[in-house]
Order: C-alpha cells, then sequence, then structure tokens
C-alpha cells in the first residue's frame, strides 16, 4: 500500500516552454501533497503544500507564478513549470500524505533537463 | 522553526558490519521522526519510523532510538548488505500547522562486499 507515482520520469523541453509533471496516489487519498525539488547531492528542498480544493502553499523563494500547483483531487496534483530555462533543470519529487498519520510517501521522482 | 542535524555525511562499512546515523533536532515539540532510503535517481522511500511517545522501534535489520531530552534519534542497521547502499535521511515532524518534515542533510551509507 501508500504508493505514489509520478508522470514522466524524464523530460527534456526546450528554454521558453511549459513542462507538466503529474502526481498521484494510487491506493489512499491524499488530504495534503508536497512538492520538492532535490539537486545533486543534496537534501530535498520543499517548493509548496498543497491541499485538496485549496491554493498551494509556497515556500519563501519559489516562485508562485513559475511553478504552478494543482490540487484537483484526492488523488491527483500537478506541477507546470513555466517559462522553463536551464536552471530549473533538476529532480522534482512529489510526496502525498493521507488523511489520518503523520506519514509520507513519496513518488519516484521527474527529471528535468531544460535545454 | 525547526533544524535538524544529521551525521555522519559519508559513512563507510564492511558487508556484515553494523552500521549508526545520528539526528539531532532544535523543537521540543517535534513528535514524529521519519527515516527514508533514496537510492540513486529514486525518490525517498519510507524504512521506519518512530513517534515521540516511543523510546525504540525495530523492523528486522533496522531499528531506531529516540532520546526526547537530549532531542536526538538514531538509525541503526545491523548485518549490513550491498543493498543498503543509498542515501539516508532523517526527519523531524512538528505537531500542528501542517506537519511539515524538516529534514537532515542526508548519509551516503556505502557498504562494501
Amino acid at each position: 500500500g501508500a504508493v505514489v507515482s509520478q508522470h514522466p520520469s524524464w523530460v527534456i523541453c526546450k528554454s521558453g516552454t511549459s513542462v507538466k509533471i503529474e502526481c498521484r496516489s494510487l491506493d489512499f487519498q491524499a488530504t495534503t501533497m508536497f512538492w520538492y525539488r532535490q539537486f545533486p547531492k543534496q537534501s530535498l528542498m520543499l517548493m509548496a503544500t498543497s491541499n485538496e480544493g485549496s491554493k498551494a502553499t509556497y515556500e519563501q523563494g519559489v516562485e508562485k507564478d513559475k511553478f504552478l500547483i494543482n490540487h484537483a483531487s484526492l488523488t491527483l496534483s500537478t506541477l507546470t513549470v513555466t517559462s522553463a530555462h536551464p536552471e530549473d533543470s533538476s529532480f522534482y519529487i512529489c510526496s502525498a500524505r493521507g488523511f489520518l498519520g503523520y506519514e509520507q510517501y513519496f513518488g519516484p521522482g521527474t527529471r528535468l533537463t531544460v535545454t | 522553526g525547526e533544524n535538524v542535524e544529521q551525521h555522519p555525511s559519508t559513512l563507510s562499512v564492511q558487508e556484515g558490519d553494523s552500521a549508526v546515523i545520528k539526528c539531532t533536532y532544535s523543537d521540543s515539540a517535534s513528535n514524529y521522526f521519519p527515516w527514508y532510503k533514496q537510492e540513486l535517481g529514486k525518490g525517498p522511500q519510507l524504512i521506519i519510523d518512530i513517534r515521540s511517545n516511543v523510546g525504540e522501534k525495530k523492523d528486522q535489520r533496522i531499528a531506531v532510538t529516540l532520546n526526547k531530552t537530549a532531542k536526538h534519534f538514531s538509525l541503526h542497521i545491523t548485518e549490513t548488505q550491498p543493498e543498503d547502499s543509498a542515501v539516508y535521511f532523517c526527519a523531524a515532524t512538528t505537531s500542528g500547522g501542517s506537519y511539515i518534515p524538516t529534514f537532515g542533510r542526508g548519509t551516503s551509507l556505502i557498504v562494501h562486499p
């Protein structure tokens, strides 16, 4: 149980284009989903927290107009990187938490490369 | 806010040895402490967790201990195997608010066969 999927697993896009990453909780309902960014050999950097049906709460320094987050249902959240630039290249990971408990389950991550 | 320190940053052991990773936290209100294992190119996987009302928890070869007074918790892996090689992250979660965990910087565990 507690499986979280992400799609795509990797994506290459050209500078200036937008990319959408999907995060799904497959066997539980996620009241809260989190989006992280991870640079090589570094820890997880929280970008934003989203609750189903509510606007996402962004961490300080994260541009909400650039990283659009939509938590449309209890099993789906999306992250759209708008007007991507090479500096947006990174490993993006989502996680989900259910109604009960503190447990947070992570997706497999999406490798974004902007050329 | 919460601050989590994790040591060591790198740990190299021989297969069959034990490995210990330690974390300290600053916020006495933190009450949930998960440990994650992250293999290269993959997302973190929850391997064990402990709540503040428990001092120790064990699951086969892995165990976690918590000392609330000293505000530190540790991950213990016994009889290490090459497949245990990965980066391990500790985290501390504070009750109230959105229960957002604060992560340590990670420990790269290398198990030599």
